[in-house]
This record gives C-alpha cells, structure tokens and sequence, in this order.
C-alpha cells in the first residue's frame, strides 16, 4: 500500500503555532492538489481544508493549507486543546488513478 | 441534514464474505459519488474505490480489484460495498464518504459516515 508520508507524531502547547508536514511525489502532490482531514476518535474524519485551500462552513480560519514541490503542509495557528486528534492528508495520483491518503499524524497539545 | 448511516458492526472468520451498507439522506442521492475508506489498527486511511451513484459505475483501488464490489439502491438511497475473501488484515474500521464536488469523482470527502467496525478472526 502506498501512502503519502506523514510524521508519525506531532506536539504543541495551547496557544503556539504547529505545522504538520505531508510527503508525496511527482504524481500526486507534485501535479496535484492537497485536502487535510481531522480525525477525532470515535468519529468519522471531517474535512478541514479541500483541494483549492477552501475551509468547509465551521472550519476555523486558523486552519491552513499550504503546497511546495512535492511536499505539503497543514499549519494550525493558535492551538486549542480541542485540536488533538490524528491528521491525515490526502492528494489525487495520477498512477493509482483515484485518491492517495497519508499515514496519519497524531497531534498531542500538552 | 445531510447524513451518510452505515450498518452495525461485523464479525467474520477467515475466507468468509461481508457487506456493508451506507444509507444517504438529505441531499439528492444521484449527485455525489461515494467512496469507501478503511483504516485498520496502526495504519494511515486506505482508499478502496467509489461508486457513481448516477449510473453505479465503479473505479475499484488496484489493491483490492479482485476482492471488491460496490453496488447501489437509488430506490433507498443506499450504497453497499462487498468484501470477499477475508483475511486477518482486513480488520478495520470501514468508512463510506460522499465526493466533494457535484457529479465528479475527485480526491476529496466531506461527508462521512459513522464507521463501521470489521474484525475477522477465526
């Protein structure tokens, strides 16, 4: 199974900035466009930044997407307690033909 | 309120068949494709393939082409994904996700099911 590549594991305090990184190649995020998801246990995954670094209605602003080369990123601003809960990202690939999805990110706000 | 309900929980032996349902309500059932994603304990979110609700065509992830069927019911709004010949590594928890964008199948899911929990053990 290939996935894009993803820190297994990230931190911050209430209040700071953190940024969660998401690794792929040239035929998925190197062509194509990024979405980043949250994923709450228990829950079912929610949306929070689509392909064209649009924030579906309720998404806080201080969710952001960014792009660069083969790589991607997903940067919270103002980190709440509320925000620990496992990331992933996700890019269309153009050899898989159909969506590509991360390995996860578990996000710890101490 | 748009709503994507999935069926109950499984418990399947090895070899053994399964089938999952996905209920839609609240937005027109024939606009969004739907995809299924799973996510087996200490893994990253497995894409498995999507269904055009319209038609009930199929694109089917290469991992799972000869295991997989995915058919639907547009007289009750439901979306079913077969598994076939199941092994250990096939538990997960199994969710279906509505496409993002109207009539097109793209890489992004803003709606999601509850999850359906799928152990196979003998």
């Amino acid at each position: 199974q290939s996935v894009l590549t993803q820190p297994p594991s990230a931190s911050a305090t209430p209040g700071q900035r953190v940024s969660i990184s998401c690794s792929g190649g040239s035929s998925n995020i190197g062509t194509n466009t990024v979405n980043w998801y949250q994923h709450l246990p228990g829950t079912a995954p929610k949306l929070l930044v689509n392909s064209h670094n649009q924030r579906p209605l309720g998404v806080p602003a201080r969710f952001s997407g960014s792009k660069s080369g083969t790589s991607a990123s997903l940067t919270i601003s103002g980190l709440q307690s509320e925000d620990e809960a496992d990331y992933y990202c996700s890019s269309w690939d153009d050899i898989l033909n159909g969506p590509l999805l991360g390995g996860g990110t578990k996000l710890t706000v101490l | 309120q748009v709503r994507l309900v999935q069926s109950g929980a499984e418990l399947k032996k090895p070899g053994a068949s399964m089938r999952i349902s996905c209920k839609s309500s609240g937005y027109f059932f024939t606009s969004y494709y739907i995809h299924w994603v799973r996510h087996a304990p200490g893994q990253g979110l497995e894409w498995m393939g999507v269904l055009n609700p319209s038609d009930g065509a199929t694109t089917y992830a290469q991992h799972f082409l000869d295991r997989v069927t995915m058919t639907r019911d547009a007289s009750t709004s439901t979306v079913y994904m077969d598994l076939s010949s199941l092994r250990s590594d096939d538990t997960a928890i199994y969710y279906c996700a509505r496409d993002y964008a109207i009539e097109a199948f793209t890489d992004a899911f803003d709606i999601w099911g509850q999850g359906t929990v799928v152990t196979v053990s003998s």
